[in-house]
């Protein structure tokens, strides 16, 4: 069975840091390109970074630009997300999900095909 | 950016009801648009990507249809347990945009 589960989340002050990781399982895991989105409080769904599947190249969004690091080791079928720099806005459930393509490799859509529950991240004083 | 605009942002139907959610691209995204389902306190799940390709395993009366930078979502016969909210997510370019959410209540 294909599954994401996170980890890591919790209660921070502000300016901590704080790591999620994301273990995979019941697929290849380095075919994959990965992807972190947040959803804070009642609102709606915000993309944060993606990862290539060799973890060669990664995408931010600016709000963490600088702040948070995305990475991978696939040998342990494990995403992370490193946070630093912390701050109240960032406080939300944090899904990673796994992309899939389809299309041709000069014409690929990508889509989250397989999310993760979430872990909840609180950066409060 | 690529900004998405989805609307309507509620709407109230009944069991049997067809709807039909629009997502607006800023630019044109070709076909690069992706729907998900989020029930409350639950992850989302895809429904719909490359604009029309129905996910394995989601009911047939979901359906999704346009390009270039007009897009939409329809159930074809509400039933209970589509009530939620929906968004849409192009994924032409980074940074990937989500639209605002379209709450489905039930009336």
């Amino acid at each position: 069975e294909v599954q994401l589960l996170e980890s890591g989340g919790g209660v921070i002050q502000p300016g901590g840091s704080l790591r999620l990781s994301c273990a995979a399982s019941g697929f290849p895991f380095s075919s994959h390109a990965m992807t972190w989105v947040r959803q804070a409080p009642g609102k709606g769904l915000e993309w944060v970074s993606t990862i290539s599947g060799r973890g060669v190249s990664t995408y931010n969004a600016d709000s963490v630009k600088g702040r948070f690091t995305i990475s991978r080791d696939n040998s342990k079928n494990t995403l992370y997300l490193q946070l630093d720099s912390l701050r109240a806005d960032d406080t939300a459930v944090y899904y990673c999900a796994r992309e899939k393509t389809v299309g041709t490799p000069e014409n690929y859509c990508y889509y989250m095909d397989v999310w993760g529950d979430g872990t909840t991240v609180i950066v409060s004083s | 950016d690529i900004q998405i605009t989805q609307s309507p942002s509620s709407l109230t139907a009944s069991v049997g009801d067809r709807v039909s959610i629009t997502c607006r691209a800023s630019q044109s995204i070709s076909t690069f648009l992706n729907w998900y389902q989020q029930k409350p306190g639950k992850a989302p799940k895809l429904l719909i990507y490359a604009a029309s390709s129905l996910q394995t395993g989601v009911p047939s009366r979901f359906s999704g249809s346009g390009s270039g930078t007009v897009f939409t979502l329809t159930i074809s016969s509400l039933q209970r347990e589509d009530f939620a909210t929906y968004y849409c997510q192009q994924s032409s370019l980074t940074p990937i945009t989500f639209g605002q959410g379209t709450r489905l209540e039930i009336k």
